[in-house]
């Protein structure tokens, strides 16, 4: 059973144009929401954050939306630039978890993005 | 934010032999994760690693597989034993979490022939 799901394996978008990632989950006790960035031969860089408390979360051009009541986040990246083409990966996790696996993260499987000059 | 130096960066190996992956961390960190990332899925939380105790391992990963050791506040290892082609994926250590992002290492890239 996949807790956190990336249904799209790829988007491709032009320079200037927003791109949208989405990430659903299932786990209603998840309450915190990551996103990660990917280049190849690289570990995975961290991006954004949100806190179930909020709805949105905004970070130059990076802006996370989480709809809690659809367990539904996204990522938008406006306007997208051709560095941004990685793998990017969303992330949940339970704060509250006992103490041995406090920050433990449940990660999809990731949407490799390419943003085409 | 904490830097983390992972090594080797890659490696190929033969089957029924062990591997040990090293990550050092630049300041001192209370946990450790280790993930794995099999091709083309996402990653996987094999254990966390605290220092002066032993790792707790997730469901489907054991100790005689995949040994860990924390001697220190800045250091960890992971050894992926007694290798199969199933074990070909890249391996990542971090640290953080507990609510914010987690800091990777670089990760390490084992084939298993």
């Amino acid at each position: 059973d996949q807790q956190v799901k990336q249904n799209s394996p790829s988007l491709s978008v032009q320079e200037g144009r927003i791109s949208i990632l989405n990430c659903d989950y299932t786990n209603s006790m998840f309450d915190y929401f990551l996103w990660y960035k990917k280049y190849p031969a690289e570990g995975p860089t961290f991006l954004i954050s949100i806190s179930s408390i909020k709805d949105k979360n905004e970070d130059g051009r990076f802006t996370v939306f989480l709809n809690k009541s659809a367990k539904h986040l996204s990522l938008h990246i406006v306007p997208s630039q051709p560095g941004d083409s990685a793998v990017y990966f969303c992330a949940a996790s339970d704060i509250n978890e006992g103490n041995t696996n406090a920050g433990k993260s449940t990660f999809g499987d990731g949407t490799t993005l390419t943003v085409k000059p | 934010s904490a830097v983390i130096s992972q090594k080797p960066s890659r490696d190929i190996c033969q089957r029924g032999t062990s591997l040990t992956i090293q990550c050092q961390v630049d300041s001192q960190v209370t946990m450790m994760f280790w993930y794995r990332q099999q091709p083309g899925q996402s990653l996987t939380l094999i254990a966390t690693a605290n220092q002066g105790s032993e790792a707790t391992y997730e469901s489907g990963f054991v100790i005689d597989k995949f040994p860990i050791s924390r001697p220190n506040l800045t250091f960890s290892t992971l050894t992926v034993s007694n290798m199969s082609p199933e074990d070909s994926s890249i391996y990542l250590c971090s640290v953080g979490g507990q609510g914010v992002g987690y800091t990777f290492g670089s990760g390490t890239r084992l084939t298993v022939v």
